[in-house]
């Protein structure tokens, strides 16, 4: 059974900060992993989607990679602003097209 | 509208009551997914359409959980006899085909359920 996990839980850092969100899933058969953002109250943001074949995704500030026989998954947030501040969730898609989720990175970038 | 609708926002119930939930997809996407959200946790899976039929109800969590998309468009989940334990956000999410896996899912704001 497909599990995926997000370290840290929670993470509180001062503005212009580069940072480091850690996902991981413990079955490497996947068809492709996204990141979204979630604002309080409301629904998920895709931010970015990383197809199996591929090693990594970039958008903006936001790079995403991939290490699928590691299972893992790092987002990598350049020069943080405090309007990053949000739940970070990764989620994979694996045998059938429903997403796995983790239960989340809850940013904070303080001014 | 661009994106996943849903209504209501809020619902509020008592234990024991009937409620639906709507979902409204993105105009032309034939694959529509049901998550439920608890407080301070990942969503989960609980059903996905392709078209006008299931095609996976393996995370729907009871027999008082149902859900239909009877023209391949809106599509309604419908909890009977619910329980304090349904509550939390549902949300829905669409996208152009379920094939392959390679389309991008888009949620909606989601219907925070409370039941008394």
């Amino acid at each position: 059974k497909q599990e995926v996990t997000q370290i840290p839980a929670a993470l509180s850092v001062p503005e212009g900060e580069n940072l480091v969100l850690n996902c991981s899933f413990t079955d490497s058969a996947i068809y492709n992993l996204q990141w979204f953002r979630q604002d309080p109250g409301k629904g998920l943001t895709s931010l970015l989607l990383i197809q199996s074949s591929q090693r990594e995704q970039t958008s903006g500030r936001l790079n995403a990679s991939l290490d699928k026989s590691s299972g893992r998954s790092t987002l990598y947030i350049a020069a943080s602003q405090p309007g990053d501040s949000a739940t970070y969730l990764c989620a994979v898609r694996s045998g059938t097209d429903k997403l796995i989720f983790g239960t989340g990175t809850r940013l904070q970038v303080f001014p | 509208g661009a994106g996943v609708s849903q209504t209501p926002s809020n619902k509020v119930t008592e234990k024991g009551k009937y409620v639906e939930l709507r979902c409204d997809p993105i105009s032309g996407h034939t694959a529509l997914y049901w998550y439920r959200q608890s407080l301070g946790q990942g969503p989960e899976f609980l059903i996905y359409f392709q078209g006008t039929g299931a095609a996976d109800d393996s995370g729907l969590p009871n027999d008082r959980f149902f859900a239909v998309r009877p023209e391949g468009s809106v599509s309604t989940l419908k909890i009977q006899r619910t329980e304090r334990g349904d509550s939390a956000v549902y949300l829905c999410a669409s996208s152009l085909s379920s094939s392959g896996g390679a389309h991008t899912q888009y949620f909606g704001p989601g219907t925070r359920l409370t039941v008394l």
